[in-house]
C-alpha cells in the first residue's frame, strides 16, 4: 500500500541535542512537506520541498533544517536553536498539481524534549 | 486577522442530526480548499476538496464554497459518534501556500 511513513512515533530528548525525524514516502509524489502542530495553533508550515536537492523555508523554519536527497525522503533536523521544540510534527506530500492536489499525511512523530 | 478562521467550538449535536462547520479565509486569490478530520492524537485525513463555487457531495458530506463571501463550510448528515472529532479547513492561497484554521472540534452525542 502507497503511503508516508514518519518514524518515531515517539520521540524524547534532552534540551540542547538535535533530533532529526525521519519521513519516507512510496506514492512518487514530487513534493514534501513538514508541519508542526500545537494545541490551539493548527498547522503551521516548516519546511517544503518541490524536487530533490530543492526546498524552500515556510512560515517557522527557524530552528530547523531539512535535506531532500532522494524523492522519497525528506528528513527533519530539530537543531537546539529551536527554542521550544515540543510539538507534533507532520510530514505530508502532494502529487504533480501542487495546486490544487492536496495534502496526504504521515502519522506524525511526538516530540518531547526537556 | 488570520488567513483561516474557524470557530473552535465544541459544535455539540446529536446522533442523526446535520453537523454544519464553517470556515472563512481572507485572501480572495484563494483557488482551492480542503477539509480535513483529526481524531485526537492522530494525523489529519482529507474528506473533502473544493474548487469551484457551489456544492459538492460525497457521501454523508457536503462542502460548499461560495467565494464571494470567502467562506467554505462543511455539512455532516446522519452525524455519527464516530464523526467526533477535530475537523481542520485549509485554503490554497498560492503556490504552495497550503494554510490551516484551528479547527472546529465536534461532538456527537448518541
Amino acid at each position: 500500500d502507497g503511503g508516508i511513513t514518519q518514524s518515531p512515533k515517539y520521540l524524547f530528548r534532552k534540551e540542547g541535542q538535535n533530533v532529526t525525524l525521519s519521513c519516507e514516502q512510496n506514492l512518487n509524489h514530487d513534493a514534501m512537506y513538514w508541519y508542526r502542530q500545537d494545541p490551539g495553533q493548527g498547522l503551521r508550515l516548516i519546511y517544503y520541498s518541490q524536487i530533490v536537492n530543492d526546498f524552500q523555508k515556510g512560515d517557522i523554519a527557524e530552528g530547523y533544517s531539512v535535506s531532500r536527497e532522494k524523492k522519497e525522503s525528506f528528513p527533519l533536523t530539530v537543531t537546539s536553536a529551536q527554542k521550544n521544540p515540543t510539538a507534533f510534527y507532520l510530514c505530508a506530500s502532494s502529487g504533480r498539481d501542487r495546486q490544487n492536489s492536496p495534502l496526504h499525511f504521515g502519522n506524525g512523530t511526538r516530540l518531547t524534549v526537556t | 486577522q488570520k488567513e483561516v478562521e474557524q470557530n473552535s467550538g465544541p459544535l455539540s449535536v446529536p446522533e442523526g442530526a446535520i453537523a454544519s462547520l464553517n470556515c472563512t479565509y481572507s485572501d480572495r486569490g484563494s483557488q482551492s480548499f480542503f477539509w480535513y478530520r483529526q481524531y485526537s492524537g492522530k494525523s489529519p485525513e482529507l474528506i473533502m476538496s473544493i474548487y469551484s463555487n457551489g456544492d459538492k457531495e460525497d457521501g454523508r458530506f457536503t462542502a460548499q464554497l461560495n467565494k464571494a463571501s470567502q467562506y467554505v463550510s462543511l455539512l455532516i448528515r446522519d452525524s455519527q459518534p464516530s464523526d467526533s472529532a477535530t475537523y481542520l479547513c485549509a485554503v490554497n492561497r498560492g503556490f504552495q501556500k497550503l494554510v490551516f484554521g484551528t479547527g472546529t472540534r465536534l461532538l456527537v452525542s448518541p
